[in-house]
């Protein structure tokens, strides 16, 4: 069965450093989104993304965050500048626009930063 | 925005036997999207079951179903012979058609199974 996949499994990085964490989504599916969860928390969505632009993005998605679909398999999130408050699972998620509502999540990228 | 309360933090089971997982939601809309995410250890999340609004049936898959009920906006899951396996962090989860697909989560229930 297709997955999604992400890379780096777990990431330390020093407070202010920039990090990218990458993910190749299911290759059919036209929707790409990262999702956070802080440690004994919700999941929080934080961007989507279609058609090479952001659809949709929170308020957690400040001017530190980005996003790139650099070729047609990779989707990356960027972190510029890591804060403390940025330790979370990173997860990627992709559905098919038409034919289905349902997200299909990665594992999770876990960032600690120190 | 929509909210999704998930009111039980823990709950615990024994092996073989059945628990229900509560959900309920808040929302103005009449379509929309529920579903129920299972979170091991491992954490990554992995999709249990889901109900489309428009639909008066309940969903079910293998052991995993749900009580939907929509004038109320409640939505538990219920694991029949529960297993080992089935021991995580479950999340309820609204989708708005409306929305640019995202998601909203509830705070999740721990479930521990007793073997």
């Amino acid at each position: 069965e297709p997955e999604v996949t992400q890379t780096p499994s777990h990431q330390v990085t020093q407070m202010g450093q920039e990090v990218i964490l990458r993910c190749v989504p299911i290759s059919n599916h036209l929707y790409f989104y990262w999702y956070r969860q802080i440690l004994g928390q919700k999941v929080e969505f934080l961007v989507s993304f279609y058609n090479n632009e952001i659809s949709e993005k929170s308020e957690i998605f400040d001017d530190q965050f980005s996003v790139e679909r650099p070729d047609g398999s990779n989707f990356t999130l960027k972190i510029r500048s890591t804060k403390l408050e940025d330790s979370a699972m990173y997860f990627c998620a992709s559905s098919v626009r038409f034919s289905g509502n349902t997200i299909y999540f990665g594992e999770g990228s876990w960032l600690t930063v120190v | 925005a929509q909210t999704v309360t998930q009111s039980q933090p823990e709950m615990s089971v024994q092996e073989a036997e059945t628990v229900t997982l509560s959900c309920t939601y808040d929302t103005s809309e009449s379509d929309y999207y529920l579903f129920w995410y299972k979170q091991p250890p491992s954490r990554q999340m992995i999709l249990v079951i889901r109900q489309e609004a428009y639909k008066q049936q309940n969903a079910t898959e293998n052991r995993f179903s749900v009580n939907f009920q929509k004038a109320a906006k409640s939505f538990s899951l219920k694991i029949s012979d529960s297993q080992l396996g089935d021991a995580a962090m479950y999340f309820c989860a609204y989708r708005s058609p409306n929305t640019g697909n995202q998601f909203y989560f509830g705070t999740g229930t721990s479930l521990t199974v007793i073997p």
